[in-house]
């Protein structure tokens, strides 16, 4: 059973630019959530997606937009990339089962660095 | 911002001992879940625990939950070199997101 497979691995990007991260949740998850972890600080939300809807939002700006596709698999597209952009971006999936206490499973990760 | 702590920042301890991290938080939670995570890598799902539960077992690790004082702790029992990592708690509450802290890096000297 395959867990949460994000790509690329390592990217780096002009300021400016734009970037595209994808990931493939966990077999039988149907939500999708993405974390922004820069060095040394532990993750913050991005916003999540369920019924390829964008259900909850965190405190990023509109250059954060992202995607869920049919089969559950998501895309955060990131815009007009900044230095502060680089981080590890991580894509979370879990069952959507509202108050009963889901478990999160998180992928490897997207290293982004913005030079 | 975050909204949960860990503590220590950092410990450094030697094999064969025991690890506790703490954890404080701010609002009311549903659950809060541990993660591991080694050196540039993902988070590793360690314990989920209910905000009706007081203790789980997984192990070596043993989770404690006091939501009357609004904080966990972990304990990694008899630790191993390969158990260095940061570890993290995470606040689920009323949404679906998880509000972490900045982590405890744990350090097992052979």
């Amino acid at each position: 059973d395959a867990g949460v497979t994000q790509s690329p691995t390592h990217l780096i990007k002009t300021r400016g630019q734009q970037v595209t991260l994808r990931c493939s949740p966990k077999s039988g998850h149907d939500t999708v959530s993405w974390y922004q972890q820069a060095l040394g600080q532990g993750p913050q939300f991005i916003f999540q997606y369920y019924e390829e809807e964008e259900r909850q939002r965190g405190n990023f700006p509109d250059r954060f937009s992202g995607h869920q596709f049919p089969n559950y698999s998501s895309e955060l597209n990131v815009n007009a990339l900044l230095l502060g952009d680089s981080a590890l971006y991580l894509c979370a999936s879990s069952l959507d089962r509202p108050y009963s206490g889901n478990t999160i499973y998180f992928g490897e990760g997207s290293w982004l660095t913005v030079v | 911002s975050q909204q949960g702590e860990e503590d220590p920042q950092a410990l450094s301890i030697q094999e064969g001992e025991n690890a506790t991290m703490n954890c404080s938080y701010k609002t009311s939670i549903n659950n809060l879940q541990w993660y591991r995570q080694n050196s540039g890598r993902g988070l590793v799902h360690l314990i989920l625990i209910r905000s009706n539960e007081r203790e789980k077992h997984s192990g070596r690790l043993r989770v404690t939950l006091d939501t009357s004082k609004k904080s966990s702790s972990l304990l990694i029992t008899a630790s191993r070199a390969a158990d260095t990592a940061s570890y993290f708690c995470a606040q689920q509450g009323g949404s679906e997101k998880l509000v972490f802290g900045k982590g405890t890096k744990l350090t097992v000297n052979p």
